[in-house]
């Protein structure tokens, strides 16, 4: 059974850094395309961006891409999503995803002082 | 960005009824490889996203067949012959045929 298992979510102040980890099972990580999608507190989907199998190429939302950074350990099969300088409209709850076909119960990351 | 239009916003349907949702995106989604990258997500209340249909109408194994997909280009359509208690939520469209794939707004459907 696949198994995408967030966590590093939380409370953070606007300005500081952050970085969210995705544990996924169930299927050979190493030979998966991964990514990231993040919703709203008003329901609004968002895709972050992806990292290929070897992480020698990702892709990135444009209005994201200077300030997040995908990247993964294939030996253990963990995909990260690293914030920083995060803001308000940053708060979503954070899904990693093998694109389109599995999704992870999300981890919520609240940005307010 | 390619936008995504979803009507309508909200259905409310009872039991048995059929259903359809309309998805629109502001360009084509046929792709260079002739493929086409629209899928369809669920949404149940108080969960994650679940996959429901890829690439406008190939259903993936565990969905029922009263689901169904159709649609090419810019318009699509997705059809549930009769509704169940289990069908309610909200769905979304998605595309993944262009950087940066983009979502539509959803379409949140209540029993009535």
């Amino acid at each position: 059974e696949v198994q995408l298992v967030e966590s590093g979510g939380g409370l953070v102040k606007p300005g500081a850094s952050l970085k969210l980890s995705c544990v996924a099972s169930g299927f050979t990580f190493s030979d998966y395309w991964m990514s990231w999608v993040r919703q709203t507190p008003g329901k609004t989907m968002e895709w972050i961006g992806d990292i290929k199998y070897d992480g020698s190429y990702t892709n990135y939302a444009p209005s994201l891409k200077n300030r997040f950074t995908i990247s993964r350990d294939n030996a253990k099969s963990t995909l990260y999503l690293q914030m920083s300088n995060v803001r308000s409209e940053d708060t979503a709850t954070y899904y990693c995803t093998r694109p389109f076909a599995y999704w992870g119960q999300g981890t919520l990351v609240t940005v307010s002082s | 960005d390619v936008v995504m239009t979803q009507t309508p916003v909200s259905l409310s349907l009872a039991i048995g009824q059929p259903a359809s949702i309309s998805c629109k995106s502001s360009q084509s989604l046929l792709g260079t490889s002739g493929k086409t990258f629209l899928n369809w997500i669920l949404q149940r209340p108080g969960q994650s996203p679940k996959r429901l249909i890829y690439q406008v109408s190939k259903l993936y194994s565990e969905v029922p067949d009263r689901f169904s997909g159709s649609g090419s280009e810019t318009e699509f359509t997705l059809k549930i012959s009769r509704v169940e208690a289990e069908d309610l939520g909200v769905y979304y469209c998605w595309q993944g045929t262009h950087f940066p794939y983009t979502f539509g707004a959803g379409t949140k459907l209540e029993l009535k």
